[in-house]
């Protein structure tokens, strides 16, 4: 109940493209779900984070789709480019920062 | 205003020796996080600490492992005896507050040989 699955595991898309992330949790407790991007070699930042009250938010090219009823949210990427390739992370939690709950990463790949 | 800081970024330790991990939070956040990543894998919650408290251990491995957060100086993991196993990325964040964003140091990547 505490995981968080996210998929796929990796990803290739073509530059201007738009890659989908997608992840699922099955604690209907958790009421925050952020994203994470990781390049190699560095920590993880936070790109963007949603809570269960709205159903879609978008920061630049980023936006999360969020269904509740279905337990499950998205990250899209809108006019992807190269330099977006990183691991991205879903993560879920009780109360914002504390005790996140990772999903396994997804490696995406922007070819020029 | 500096981000989260680590140190050191890498650390090779022999079986059987101990390691200090070091995190020094973003100014004005009182809450710090440590998270572990093995390879090719998701970051796993480890402890969770405001100054002077251990607010949640429970993803901390039963021996071996302890973490402090002491009212001056940074949060430190410390790592008794480390074996083969331990050897993965150990990543801090902080927030201001329970309920904000947490930001991500640079991690340390131990390697226990």
């Amino acid at each position: 109940q505490q995981q968080v699955k996210q998929s796929p595991q990796s990803l290739i898309v073509q530059k201007g493209g738009i890659p989908i992330i997608n992840c699922a949790y099955e604690n209907t407790a958790f009421d925050y779900f952020p994203w994470y991007q990781q390049f190699p070699g560095k920590g993880p930042a936070l790109l963007i984070a949603i809570r269960p009250d709205v159903s879609e938010k978008k920061e630049g090219r980023f936006t999360i789709s969020f269904n509740k009823s279905a337990k499950q949210f998205s990250l899209h990427i809108m006019d992807s480019q190269p330099g977006d390739s990183a691991t991205y992370f879903c993560a879920a939690s009780f109360q914002g920062a504390q005790k996140l709950v990772f999903g396994q990463g997804t490696r995406l790949t922007i070819n020029p | 205003n500096a981000g989260v800081m680590q140190n050191p970024r890498h650390l090779v330790r022999r079986r059987g020796q101990e390691a200090r991990l070091r995190c020094s939070p973003m100014k004005g956040h009182s809450h710090v996080y440590w998270y572990r990543q093995l390879p090719e894998e998701g970051l796993k919650f480890m402890v969770y600490l405001q100054k002077e408290n251990i607010i949640d251990e429970s993803g901390m491995p039963k021996e071996r492992f302890s973490a402090e957060f002491p009212k001056e100086g940074p949060s430190i993991l410390r790592i008794q005896q480390v074996v083969r196993g331990d050897s993965a990325a150990y990543f801090c964040a902080s927030s201001p507050l329970v309920r904000e964003e947490a930001f991500f140091g640079q991690g340390t990547r131990l390697t226990v040989v």
